[in-house]
């Protein structure tokens, strides 16, 4: 069946750099968006961003830009988010999630990965 | 802008209905049809029960359904059961200058 899978919990300190990946399976990668969430301890969700992983073109959340870059690798099926100058208020679970590209778009976010944890401590 | 604002908690007995209103403004829920709702159970990722407002992706029941009236969404669970006890969240995409997708703060619902 379709499934996004994700890299395992990471555990940074301030001021570092996240990577987390997101390995698509079962449907053609470059049919669909890919995007990025986040949800905090006890919050609620937070959009980043998104990628075209046929085009490798992105659009992403205003908060974000100057520390955020969505890449991807399409001979593996795989989407990245990379994630810089990282605070205490970091700290989620971050899902990738998937958006059909045709007939036309929809917004509706199908499946979602298992999310990563990345905890941000000194 | 803030996140799109939905109700806490909602409660139910099993049988019931029970809405859950997700509210926007014109620039994101009043400007399109892409309102999508999502279920999440604890400890698990959310799944899509309702996108374009109004539409239900395959295998997902018919006792839930969504609208949408102005900058104002809704959705709507028929005939309660105990598995639907769960968090629910709307979403809302706004194709502002720089395009943006807003969360509801998600509602508790519980079956009584």
């Amino acid at each position: 069946q379709v499934q996004l899978v994700q890299s395992g919990a990471e555990v940074k300190q301030p001021g570092a750099s996240m990577k987390v990946s997101c390995r698509a399976s079962a449907y053609t990668f470059t049919d669909y968006y890919i995007h990025w969430v986040r949800q905090a301890p006890g919050q609620g969700f937070e959009w980043m961003g998104w990628i075209n992983p046929n085009t490798g073109g992105t659009s992403l959340a205003q908060k974000f830009q100057g520390r955020i870059t969505m890449t991807r690798d399409t001979s593996i099926s795989t989407a990245y988010i990379d994630l810089g100058s990282l605070g205490y208020d970091d700290t989620a679970v971050y899902y990738c999630v998937r958006e059909r590209m045709r007939p036309r778009r929809n917004f509706g976010f199908d499946p979602w990965g298992q999310g990563t944890l990345v905890t941000i401590s000194s | 802008q803030s996140a799109l604002a939905q109700p806490t908690s909602v409660s139910g007995s099993p049988g019931q209905s029970i809405t859950i209103s997700c509210t926007g403004t014109s620039s994101d829920i009043g400007d399109n049809d892409y309102v999508s709702w999502y279920q999440q159970h604890p400890g698990k990722a959310p799944k899509l029960i309702i996108y374009g407002v109004t539409n239900r992706p395959s295998g997902v029941s018919d006792r839930f359904s969504g609208s949408k009236s102005g900058n104002t969404a809704s959705l709507t669970i028929s005939g309660l059961q105990a598995e639907d006890e769960a968090d629910y969240h709307c979403t809302s995409y706004a194709s502002t200058i720089i395009p943006h997708v807003f969360f509801g703060g998600g509602t508790k619902l519980t079956v009584l």
